[in-house]
């Protein structure tokens, strides 16, 4: 069974700073997706990075980076230069590329508090 | 920028009443799904659907649920007979062929009283 555990339910940082939100994920599967997703109070979730599992690069967007380390399943999300705007819920998300499905697992989320 | 759209924001209804929640996906998207989060848990994947049928659906999806695209833009899921435990977030979701992101709706409020 594939689960997304995220033991940070909350987070904070102070504006401008760095923030890293865990992740791990259990699974059988050699191949598949991870996605960090972000939803602000009241808005929907939007994509904040994905990672391929067979890529050993991490992958990066801008002010967002990620961690992934496959062996330990681990995958944390590194927020540099945190602005006020960062301030939302983060889910963390798996899924494996199959025809016709795709659907994700996500974690219980991590809600992350920037302070000015 | 396209959104996924849904409606009602919010809706109460009493155990036992069908509620049927709307969702209208992105219009070039193939992929549709239904998600849910009760309130202080995780998000559950509920059904995804493809060239008009269901193509994976979880355990939570018993007879009690159902999906329907009644138009070309229209994606819909309706519970037949609500419980209390329906009370959640309900969140649709859309994604085109050949791509890796889903793009969420702003989700419906349930309520079952």
């Amino acid at each position: 069974a594939q689960t997304v555990t995220q033991s940070q339910p909350e987070m904070s940082v102070q504006e401008a700073e760095t923030v890293t939100l865990s992740c791990t994920y259990d699974t059988s599967e050699s191949d598949y997706y991870l996605f960090w997703y972000k939803q602000p109070p009241s808005r929907q979730m939007i994509l904040v990075i994905r990672q391929e599992a067979y890529k050993q690069q991490n992958a990066t967007e801008n002010r967002f980076s990620v961690n992934f380390q496959k062996a330990a399943k681990s995958f944390s999300l590194k927020i540099s230069d945190s602005q006020l705007g960062d301030a939302a819920m983060y889910f963390c998300a798996y899924r494996i590329p199959r025809t016709g499905a795709n659907n994700l697992f996500f974690g219980t989320g991590t809600r992350l508090t920037v302070i000015p | 920028e396209p959104e996924v759209t849904q409606t009602p924001s919010h809706q109460v209804t009493q155990m036992g009443q069908e509620v049927i929640l709307r969702c209208v996906p992105i219009s070039n998207h193939l992929y549709f799904y239904w998600y849910r989060q009760i309130l202080g848990q995780k998000v559950e994947f509920l059904v995804s659907f493809y060239n008009n049928e269901i193509s994976e659906k979880s355990e939570i999806f018993d007879d009690q649920f159902s999906v329907e695209r009644p138009d070309g833009s229209n994606f819909t899921l309706k519970i037949r007979s609500t419980k209390l435990e329906d009370s959640a977030m309900y969140f649709c979701a859309s994604m085109r062929d050949g791509s890796y992101e889903q793009y969420f709706g702003p989700g419906t409020r349930l309520t079952v009283t």
